[in-house]
C-alpha cells in the first residue's frame, strides 16, 4: 500500500500562472517532507523541504504547505516558468528512521508541463 | 555536475549476461545508495552503504549484488536478470546515513542507468 500518493500523473500550467502540485500521505509517523525535481536524463535534485513542526516553508518562487490534520502537502510555484517543466517527487520520512536519508518514502511523481 | 556520476547511462542486456553498474561520488559523503525506478512506480530503495559497510538490503533478489570498495565508489553487479528488472537505476549519496532523529539528511542523485533486459 502506497504511503505517499501523488494522484496527478501530470499537470499542465500556463507560463506565469501558479502551479500547485499535491501530495497525500497515510503514515502519521512521517515528520519530514521533501520535494525533488527531475529533468529527463538526469537524477532527481532536492528542491524544498518542510518539517512537521511547520505548516509553510518558502524559498523564492517555491512554497510548500503542510496540513497535518489532512495528511496533505502541496508545492506552489509562482510564477511558473518554462524551466519548471519536470517531474516532481514528493517524499516523506518517519519520525523514528534515525534522521537518515534512507528512510525516505517517495511518491510516483507528477509531470509538470509549463505551456508558453 | 551533480557530484554523483553513474556509468553507463544506458544498458541493454540479455537474461544470461553479467554486467555491472558503476557510481562515483565526488562530494566527500559517507553514505551511498542504490534506488530502482520502474515505470509508474515510486522510487524504491535497494541497498544502503555507510562507510563502505552495507547497512540495509531491502529484500532485493540475489541477482543484484552490490559492492562498495570505498566511500566514493559503488557498484551494482547484475546477473541472470529478468525482463521485469528493466528500470532506471539511480545511485545517490548523503553526508551521513543516520545521525539522529534531528538530522534531516538529503540525497544527491546521479543521472541513473536506464537498463533494458531482453
Amino acid at each position: 500500500d502506497q504511503q505517499v500518493k501523488q494522484n496527478s500523473p501530470s499537470l499542465s500550467v500556463q507560463e506565469g500562472r501558479i502551479s500547485i502540485l499535491n501530495c497525500d500521505y497515510t503514515n502519521s509517523m512521517f515528520d519530514y517532507f521533501l520535494w525533488y525535481k527531475k529533468y529527463p536524463a538526469e537524477g532527481p535534485t532536492f528542491l524544498i523541504s518542510i518539517s512537521s513542526i511547520k505548516d509553510k516553508n518558502e524559498d523564492g518562487r517555491f512554497t510548500v504547505f503542510l496540513n497535518k490534520s489532512a495528511k496533505h502537502l502541496s508545492l506552489h510555484i509562482v510564477p511558473s516558468q518554462p524551466g519548471d517543466s519536470a517531474v516532481y517527487f514528493c517524499a516523506a520520512r518517519g519520525r523514528y528512521s534515525g534522521g537518515g536519508a534512507d528512510g525516505l518514502t517517495f511518491g510516483k511523481g507528477t509531470h509538470l508541463i509549463i505551456q508558453p | 555536475e551533480t557530484g554523483v556520476t553513474q556509468t553507463p547511462r544506458h544498458l541493454v542486456m540479455g537474461m544470461t549476461n553479467k554486467k555491472s553498474l558503476k557510481c562515483e561520488q565526488h562530494l566527500g559523503h559517507n553514505a551511498m545508495y542504490w534506488y530502482k525506478q520502474s515505470a509508474k512506480k515510486p522510487l524504491e530503495l535497494m541497498f544502503v552503504y555507510s562507510l563502505e559497510e552495507r547497512v540495509e538490503n531491502n529484500s532485493v533478489p540475489s541477482r543484484f549484488s552490490p559492492e562498495c570498495p570505498n566511500s566514493s565508489h559503488l557498484f551494482l553487479h547484475l546477473h541472470t536478470l529478468q525482463p521485469e528488472d528493466s528500470a532506471l537505476y539511480l545511485c545517490a549519496s548523503s553526508q551521513e546515513w543516520r545521525t539522529g532523529t534531528l538530522s534531516n539528511e538529503k540525497l544527491f542523485f546521479g543521472s541513473g542507468t536506464q537498463l533494458s533486459v531482453l
